[in-house]
């Protein structure tokens, strides 16, 4: 199957400061997306992304649909202790219209105080 | 702000039991799948479901699993004879019309521990 390849694999940071984390994959995508995943739940959708070269903002978060459409980032500015959890990349593989998504294995975050 | 629900959220099962978990997805949506997560695991997706019918199912979606929409609001995923490696938690998640984009919203999850 696809592999996504999400790195860093985990971030210790203290509060205030920026992370950066990545998805890169071997095929085309014409959707990313991005959830957070608290313990024991489900992941939530913070951001999407349809368009190479679209950068899109929610909040403190900014993320962007790679020019080769095979990457896209996440930026999440001035940290705070509620960032914590698993942040997981998916994207949708360019001309599929049945919503598989695939994911990457997260980037777990750490936020000290 | 509509969600996806699943019940139960958390199922202890005996090896060879079936089990159905259950979900049911924001109301307008129309596309829905099932995806598990073994623990510290990535996300893996099981099967997507519109009209009533799979429109694709993975390598993990053998014949002991099956999907059903049995009436307007539920959408279930049953595992026939569970087995050990069978234990994750398992999302559900639901996606609106064509035209609104591909964001899938998913549910809390169910724990499924297979003893």
């Amino acid at each position: 199957g696809q592999q996504l390849n999400q790195s860093p694999q985990s971030m210790f940071i203290q509060e205030g400061e920026d992370v950066s984390m990545n998805c890169t994959s071997s095929s085309i995508f014409n959707t990313w997306l991005w959830y957070k995943q608290d313990p024991g739940e489900g992941p939530v959708l913070l951001i999407a992304l349809y368009k190479a070269g679209e950068l899109t903002s929610n909040g403190r978060l900014t993320a962007q649909f790679g020019i080769t459409r095979k990457d896209s980032f996440l930026n999440i500015s001035a940290s705070i202790p509620s960032d914590v959890g698993i942040y997981f990349c998916a994207g949708l593989i360019s001309g599929s219209t049945l919503g598989r998504l695939y994911f990457g294995r997260g980037t777990q975050l750490t936020v000290w105080p | 702000e509509p969600e996806v629900t699943q019940t139960p959220s958390h199922q202890v099962t005996q090896m060879g039991q079936e089990v159905i978990l259950r979900c049911v997805p924001i109301s307008n949506h129309l596309y829905f799948y099932w995806y598990r997560q073994i623990l510290g695991q990535k996300v893996e997706f099981l099967v997507s479901f519109y009209n009533n019918e799979i429109s694709e199912k993975s390598e993990i979606f053998d014949d002991q699993f099956s999907v059903e929409r049995p009436d307007g609001s539920n959408f279930t995923l049953k595992i026939r004879s569970t087995k050990l490696e069978d234990s994750a938690m398992y999302f559900c998640a639901s996606r609106g019309t064509s035209g609104s984009g591909n964001e899938q919203f998913f549910g809390p999850g169910t724990r499924l521990t297979v003893l």
